[in-house]
């Protein structure tokens, strides 16, 4: 079955610790996408790839990074500079930037 | 800035009642237009999307959309709600030449017996 798999669904840290999202899809995508969800709002652009090696900051990219070493993986990286860290995490993977963009679970991040 | 508007951050229909969701954007040019739908701590599913050609929209789940250029408008509707059509939905907008995604809020859903 191909898909977009978000590891863990839950996940809890305490402040001052960086935390690592593992993202993975096998549907062969070369684009690969980061949103946060908040309640009440829409989602937000974190960190977007749209190859392998090369990646672009979204709209509140600040205290996340990111990499992109394999075509399947986009692991994100929420550290301590990050100051409301607390939120819903969906990664995402299209064919490419112009093509409709496919939704993992998500993971719910608390940080304590 | 392309924005998108969905009014009504809750709506409420019974079942078996017409389900109307309604998206603006704020763009002069016709944009990319998608409905995703989201269930409680899940990740979202599309429901349709509009690029070119036909204005009318079918997407599953037996949703469809009606891309208005005029009104600047892509309302979502279903005929007849069902229980299992609870969720919160999510109306997005890509420029052509931009094609990063613009987000709604999200509407809740929620289906009266």
């Amino acid at each position: 079955d191909g898909g977009i798999t978000q590891s863990p669904k839950y996940l809890f840290r305490k402040e001052g610790q960086n935390v690592t999202l593992s993202c993975e899809q096998n549907l062969n995508h070369d684009a690969m996408y980061w949103y946060r969800q908040d309640p009440g709002q829409g989602l937000r652009l974190i960190y977007y790839s749209q190859i392998v090696n090369d990646f672009q900051k979204g709209d509140i990219a600040e205290g996340y990074s990111v990499s992109r070493e394999k075509k399947e993986s986009f692991p994100l990286t929420v550290t301590s500079a990050q100051k409301n860290p607390t939120a819903f995490y969906l990664c995402a993977s299209s064919i490419g930037l112009a093509d409709t963009q496919y939704f993992g679970p998500g993971t719910r991040l608390t940080v304590l | 800035a392309q924005s998108v508007t969905q009014l009504g951050s809750h709506v409420s229909v019974s079942e078996g009642a017409l389900v109307l969701l309604r998206c603006n954007y704020s763009s002069s040019v016709p944009p990319y237009l998608f409905w995703y739908v989201q269930y409680p701590n899940q990740g979202l599913q599309l429901l349709l999307k509009y690029t070119t050609g036909a204005t009318l929209v079918k997407g599953i789940n037996g949703f469809e959309a009606e891309f208005k250029k005029s009104e600047t408008s892509f309302h979502l509707t279903k005929p007849s709600a069902h229980m299992s059509d609870a969720a919160e939905y999510f109306c997005a907008v890509s420029e052509r030449s931009n094609y990063q995604l613009i987000w709604g809020a999200g509407t809740k859903l929620i289906i009266k017996p």
